[in-house]
């Protein structure tokens, strides 16, 4: 258990259907990651946000909306997929963005997008 | 960006020792050495850091020579439940370009 919650565990969707993905952290930090891990490549940081703002988005499909209401919680809204967004989502918390390299991580999301 | 370059894969036994090498040419100035462990479905989880010298903490051990162009985690008597994918990575501080886990090194331990 690492104090970061994510909801739902596994998602299958439409092509056509709008989702979000939820993630809670519990460890009073300040900034929060959303990454896509799809089959055998690497973990790609998607979005970063510090303090509830957005301050990377690394050239992620509109189809993807984050959004970031509070230090605690982040969500990924999805519309509008394709079958290659299956995958692994990963959500993560740092105490800071000067500590971004130790995160912890949520047991993730799998999505699978039919 | 500094990058990294470590073994696809390794194999060991119970009990054994376990050295994972990374190597890191372009390591700046401030970069730190950080090292993650990931277990199928999972999300990453962090195992040390460091910057020179050795660091050492319940779970593994971290050596970076003088030079800092490579590191080596040390994994002391493994078990089974240490079968896992542990990516090195090498980051500065704010700067989150530098946070690429890369492939990493899909680690088995057999009986």
């Amino acid at each position: 258990e690492t104090g970061v919650t994510q909801t739902p565990r596994h998602l299958v969707m439409g092509m056509t259907n709008k989702k979000s993905l939820k993630c809670e952290q519990h460890l009073g930090h300040n900034a929060m990651y959303w990454y896509k891990q799809s089959a055998k490549k690497p973990l790609e940081l998607m979005f970063v946000y510090s303090l509830e703002e957005r301050v990377e988005n690394n050239s992620v499909p509109s189809r993807f909306s984050p959004e970031c209401p509070n230090s605690s919680h982040l969500f990924l809204h999805l519309h509008t997929l394709q079958p290659e967004d299956s995958a692994l989502y990963l959500c993560a918390s740092s105490q800071g963005r000067d500590s971004y390299y130790e995160q912890y991580f949520g047991p993730g999301t799998r999505l699978t997008v039919t | 960006l500094a990058k990294t370059t470590q073994p696809i894969s390794m194999d060991s036994y119970e009990g054994q020792e376990v050295n994972i090498t990374c190597s890191h040419n372009n390591i700046a100035t401030n970069d730190y050495i950080t090292w993650y462990q990931q277990f199928p479905s999972q999300g990453p989880r962090f195992i040390i850091q460091g910057y020179k010298t050795k660091v050492t903490n319940e779970v593994a051990s971290l050596f970076i020579p003088a030079d800092r162009k490579s590191s080596t985690l040390s994994l002391p008597r493994v078990s089974l439940s240490d079968t896992a994918v542990y990516y090195c990575l090498v980051v500065g501080a704010y700067n989150t370009d530098k946070l690429i886990f890369g492939t990493g090194t899909r680690l088995q331990v057999f009986p």
